[in-house]
């Protein structure tokens, strides 16, 4: 089955540490993008990559950093100077950076207590 | 500064008669415009787009409106049923294709009763 997986789908930690989120996709897919979605604030764009070994900053990237060293993976590390790192967090990618339709993983909430 | 605006956060509307979502968007070099569907703690899924060169856009019981002088963009769902409840998110994207990440609205919560 082709497709786009997060894991895991709950994920609790304190306040002050570091935690990563992972986001596989085996679609064949160049691009990948993070999202946090928080409610009444819908979807906002932390970091994306539209090749290997290279990623840009989105909008909220600020308390998160990214990795791509492989086509299909695109893990999210938020870590302990992002303010408020509750949230469901959203991986996509789609087959080409020029492609319009973006493809989403099921997510993960992340509580950090 | 929201590019891409919903001001409904949320609409009710009776099994069986038409629901329509609203998207205003305030960059004129956008081009491609996607309605996607989420429900609670899933992924969005795509539902039905847009290019800029059309108006209108039809899939079976979902039309997506674009009146590009306005930047004004609208989603008819018909008849509408239990199982369209749902968040629906309006994206665009543009400055001449696909290389540019979608911007999202912040969604509409669409309530169909039975």
């Amino acid at each position: 089955d082709g497709g786009i997986t997060q894991s895991p789908k709950y994920l609790f930690r304190k306040e002050g540490q570091n935690v990563t989120l992972s986001c596989e996709q085996n679609l064949n897919h160049d691009a990948m993008y993070w999202y946090r979605q928080d409610p009444g604030q819908g979807l906002r764009l932390i970091y994306y990559s539209q090749i290997v070994n290279d990623f840009q900053k989105g909008d909220i990237a600020e308390g998160y950093s990214v990795s791509r060293e492989k086509k299909e993976s695109f893990p999210l590390t938020v870590t302990s100077a992002q303010k408020n790192p509750t949230a469901f967090y959203l991986c996509a990618s789609k087959p080409r950076a020029r492609d319009y339709e973006q493809y989403f993983g099921p997510g993960t909430r992340l509580t950090v207590t | 500064d929201q590019q891409v605006k919903q001001n409904s956060p949320s609409l009710s509307v009776q099994e069986g008669r038409i629901s329509i979502l609203n998207c205003d968007y305030t960059n004129s070099m956008f081009d491609y415009f996607l309605w996607y569907k989420k429900y609670p703690a899933e992924g969005p899924t795509f539902l039905i787009s847009i290019s800029s060169i059309k108006d209108k856009n039809e899939d079976g019981r979902f039309t997506v409106f674009l009146n590009k002088s306005a930047k004004h963009l609208s989603l008819h769902i018909v008849p509408s049923q239990p199982g369209d409840s749902a968040v629906y998110f309006c994206a665009a994207s543009g400055v001449g294709s696909g290389n540019t990440p979608l911007v999202f609205g912040k969604g509409t919560r669409l309530s169909v009763i039975a």
